[in-house]
């Protein structure tokens, strides 16, 4: 079965740094982009930007572009989104997916979601 | 970027109802229009793909049609599971994007 696991919640303070991860499994991990979505409370999806494994390779939205660092160890098939410094705007459920051929999104990770409070 | 909208915002249905959901695309995006839901707490689920191709496990009571700027996404029966949040996404340029979402619940 194909499968990305993500890791658990987080909560954080403003200004804090963090990596949260999303391990796949079931599958060849290089042959396939990852790419992660933000979903913030009550609100609809944001696409933040993609990784290729095989290379590392990244693309990000520029709404994201130099916010977050997406990042992949694929020895453990492992991708990752950073922040240096969290924000409470922050707050939200990150979602990783794994890219098809024309870049649809199955399947997705169970979300992790961050919470940046003081 | 590719702007995403999607009519209606919500709307309330019964079992058995027919059930269609448009998207539009604020420029040509050619077939690069996926389909998902979402049910509250869970992660989105992906329905169609490159705009009418039904994903396996799907049930065959979900359809996707369209090309160009305008799509549409076709519940044929609703059924109980089906009360979700109903988002469109193109992936024919990056920045990839959504629609706002449509949520169906119950009448």
């Amino acid at each position: 079965e194909v499968q990305l696991v993500q890791s658990g919640a987080e909560v954080k303070k403003p200004g804090e740094s963090l990596r949260i991860s999303c391990k796949g499994s079931g599958y060849s991990f290089t042959s396939y982009w990852i790419s992660w979505v933000r979903q913030m409370p009550g609100k609809g999806l944001e696409w933040m930007g993609r990784i290729d494994p095989s290379d590392t390779y990244t693309s990000y939205s520029p709404s994201f572009q130099g916010h977050v660092t997406i990042s992949v160890d694929k020895s453990i098939s492992t991708a990752y989104l950073q922040w240096s410094s969290l924000k409470a705007s922050d707050t939200a459920i990150y979602y990783c997916a794994r890219a098809g051929s024309r870049n649809w999104f199955d399947p997705w990770g169970q979300g992790t979601l961050v919470t940046v409070s003081s | 970027d590719i702007q995403m909208t999607q009519s209606p915002s919500s709307l309330s249905a019964s079992v058995g109802d027919r059930v269609t959901i448009t998207c539009r695309a604020s420029q040509s995006i050619s077939n690069y229009l996926n389909w998902y839901h979402q049910k509250p707490g869970k992660a989105p689920k992906l329905l169609i793909y490159v705009a009418s191709s039904l994903q396996s496990g799907v049930p065959s009571r979900f359809s996707g049609s369209g090309s160009g700027t305008d799509f549409t996404l076709t519940i044929s029966s609703l059924q109980p599971e089906d009360f979700a949040t109903y988002y469109c996404q193109q992936s024919y340029s990056t920045p990839f994007t959504f629609g706002p979402g449509t949520k169906v619940d119950i009448k």
